[in-house]
């Protein structure tokens, strides 16, 4: 049972650049979810989902597009991307979105932008 | 504005027992989780508090003040392993988990 799935873990990326970071979950989750997280900074959400075919925006979703064509994945899109994007990206699922709404995160995928 | 306070750094002795503050503000509550992070990996979870008082599991115990804010994640017989950071997280009243930036734990012998 892998759980949550990303790729790729490691990426360098030059400005203007463009990328799809991958998440796969195998639990049957209806909540998908991605985060960024900074030094010094808290887990800041960027796009969720909670179900095939829908997509939400968090906190800091600027610069970000995501899709959720199947249930089991969940995509993360950089079109243009610029330094402030420069962060590691996890991924998370829950069986639900309220309550004790436990996440499985993914290994997570270490961005650069130069 | 919604926000977590935690320590950014403490330090403590192998076998001994340590206590991470978090305090919280947030537009309402639903809950708060503790979960675990080691250097390079992913969060996991550990614990979660919706009413408040003290949760026990195993080595690790977490207390909720609803009325305080305030919840502390109580580590005890600590073993190296134990090294990590441990994250704060509130669920507010739209269902959003709000993070702290966490609290980095060295254990040394």
């Amino acid at each position: 049972n892998a759980g949550v799935t990303q790729t790729p873990k490691f990426r360098v990326l030059k400005t203007g650049q463009s990328m799809t970071l991958l998440c796969a979950q195998d639990m049957n989750h209806e909540y998908m979810y991605w985060y960024r997280q900074d030094p010094g900074m808290g887990l800041r959400l960027i796009h969720y989902s909670v179900g095939e075919g829908t997509t939400a925006k968090g906190e800091v979703p600027d610069g970000y597009n995501v899709s959720r064509l199947k249930k089991q994945n969940f995509l993360l899109g950089l079109e243009s991307a610029a330094p402030s994007q420069t962060s590691v990206y996890f991924c998370a699922s829950s069986g639900r979105h309220s309550g004790a709404n436990v996440l499985t995160f993914g290994a997570g995928s270490r961005l650069t932008v130069l | 504005g919604q926000n977590i306070d935690q320590p950014t750094e403490m330090t403590a002795t192998e076998g001994a027992i340590v206590q991470i503050n978090c305090t919280y503000q947030t537009s309402g509550f639903n809950g708060l989780f503790w979960y675990q992070q080691h250097a390079g990996e992913a969060p996991t979870f550990l614990s979660y508090n919706v009413l408040d008082g003290l949760e026990e599991k195993g080595r690790f115990s977490s207390f909720l003040s609803r009325s305080k804010g305030y919840s502390y994640l109580l580590l005890k017989e600590l073993q190296m392993k134990d090294s990590a950071s441990y994250l704060c997280a509130v669920m507010d009243s739209n269902y959003q988990l709000i993070w702290g930036a966490g609290t980095k734990l060295i254990i040394k012998p």
